[in-house]
């Protein structure tokens, strides 16, 4: 079963508009990493955010992380028509070594 | 190479067949991951290899589906007598040993079973 639920499954927006989407987990976690999928092949690894941080930023990226809510947020600020993708969010646990996906946030950045 | 690499980037075949599927992980990553991932859905973890311990296969689906790790490197999955619902996009991940295990992808390979 899927550890993460991301927040909307479909998001659309206008370049130059912020575009944010949530992700909300069930058991506890080391880490939390959000990845970025194109067209349905692989996955790119955008950022990860360790269970004892609360906020982190990588250029157009911040993330953040409420353990006490079990979720975490992904803003990507002045969007662009590139940035259109799916991106999953994926815990990372303190004895699995394998990640754990969410279904994904289909989001399109309309030119 | 610079990347995980995974071929054949696209295979057809008929239901009943096997097929194999390789993945070269990132020089000098310990840690190999193969995941499934069917259409629109998230990915599903099937089996994770790291270095020479007994690999974890708790996501395999069904007895059809192995996989093995040779020299530490190059890992094929197998997928013998496939059925119609293992058509999927087969992606392979690799991350060294880190606390972080930040995972990079390869491209996956697309399978369509008829």
């Amino acid at each position: 079963s899927q550890q993460g639920e991301e927040d909307p499954q479909a998001l659309s927006i206008q370049e130059g508009e912020n575009a944010t989407m949530n992700c909300s987990y069930k058991t506890s976690i080391n880490n939390l990493q959000w990845y970025r999928q194109n067209s349905g092949r692989g996955l790119v690894h955008l950022i990860l955010i360790r269970s004892n941080e609360r906020e982190k930023h990588s250029g157009r990226l911040r993330v953040t992380l409420d353990t006490s809510k079990k979720s975490s947020s992904l803003l990507i600020t002045a969007s662009r028509a590139a940035d259109t993708a799916s991106y999953f969010c994926a815990t990372g646990g303190d004895s699995a070594r394998q990640l754990t996906f969410g279904s994904g946030t289909q989001l399109t950045v309309l030119p | 190479g610079a990347g995980v690499s995974q071929s054949p980037s696209n295979k057809v075949t008929e239901k009943g067949k096997d097929v194999e599927l390789r993945c070269d992980p990132i020089s000098g990553h310990t840690a190999l991951y193969w995941y499934r991932q069917s259409l629109g859905q998230g990915l599903e973890f099937l089996i994770y290899f790291q270095g020479n311990s007994a690999p974890d296969k708790s996501g395999l689906p069904s007895d059809r589906f192995s996989a093995e790790r040779t020299g530490g490197s190059v890992s094929t999955l197998t997928i013998q007598r496939t059925q119609q619902e293992d058509s999927a996009v087969y992606l392979c991940a690799s991350s060294r040993i880190l606390a972080d295990n930040e995972q990079f992808f390869g491209p996956g390979t697309r399978l369509t079973v008829l």
